[in-house]
């Protein structure tokens, strides 16, 4: 079983709102990751975690907040967004986020609008 | 830096046509090479892998061949069928850290019957 799953599969949200993403998987991953893609572009890397600590955090703004409760789940905050933030986010997850053999596996992902 | 290179499209084939996508890479280090395939609307799946040299990653009837000698990774299906249409992304990764993989632009495939 290689599934990510990713809620919600929507979220509509205004300027001033408070919300959250959700993933999950239960493959035993090591690594978590929150990538943002815009209309027509490749996947852009945001955060990952590894063994449950943020790794790598692209210089992401911070009205975006990741959270990693444990090695099957990773939130991703959203507060005072713009409407530029919006874009389809998705998660992925790898075994151990390090090597290059690492193979990462990505959720459906939440298709965010920001009014 | 790392880079991958793909074909402008939109490539657009005729049900049963013969696929071919082109991806060429520059790497640091010792890549492995990736094809991801996003369906309208949804999330990117892994199709195929290939870790090393001369190794073929195939699934679903695609097949590609990791080329060291012309840093080339070339997804290639015999048949394609309307349910192929999608987009189409070649990677790498090469890092023994933390791993960031390296995406190529998209290539948009269209079937038509």
């Amino acid at each position: 079983d290689t599934e990510v799953t990713q809620t919600p599969k929507h979220l509509v949200m205004g300027m001033t709102n408070k919300k959250s993403l959700k993933c999950e998987q239960h493959m035993g991953h090591r690594a978590m990751y929150w990538y943002k893609q815009k209309a027509k572009k490749p996947p852009e890397l945001m955060f990952v975690y590894s063994y449950e600590k943020l790794s790598i955090n692209e210089s992401v703004p911070s009205r975006f907040s990741p959270e990693c409760p444990n090695s099957s789940l990773l939130n991703l905050h959203l507060h005072a967004l713009q409407p530029e933030d919006s874009a389809l986010y998705l998660c992925a997850s790898s075994l151990q986020g390090t090597g290059r053999t690492d193979t990462q596996y990505f959720g459906p992902g939440t298709r965010l609008t920001v009014l | 830096g790392n880079s991958v290179t793909q074909m402008e499209g939109p490539v657009t084939l005729s049900e049963e046509a013969f696929l071919t996508i082109n991806c060429t890479y520059t790497a640091t280090g010792y890549p492995s090479l990736f094809w991801y395939v996003q369906y309208p609307g949804e999330g990117l799946q892994l199709l195929l892998k290939a870790t090393k040299a001369d190794d073929k990653g195939s699934n679903k009837g695609f097949e590609a061949t990791y080329r060291k000698e012309t840093t080339s990774f070339h997804l290639e299906k015999g048949s394609v069928q309307v349910s192929d249409s999608a987009v189409y992304f070649c990677a790498l990764s090469d890092q023994e850290g933390y791993q960031k993989v390296t995406f190529g632009t998209g290539t948009k495939l269209q079937v038509i019957p």
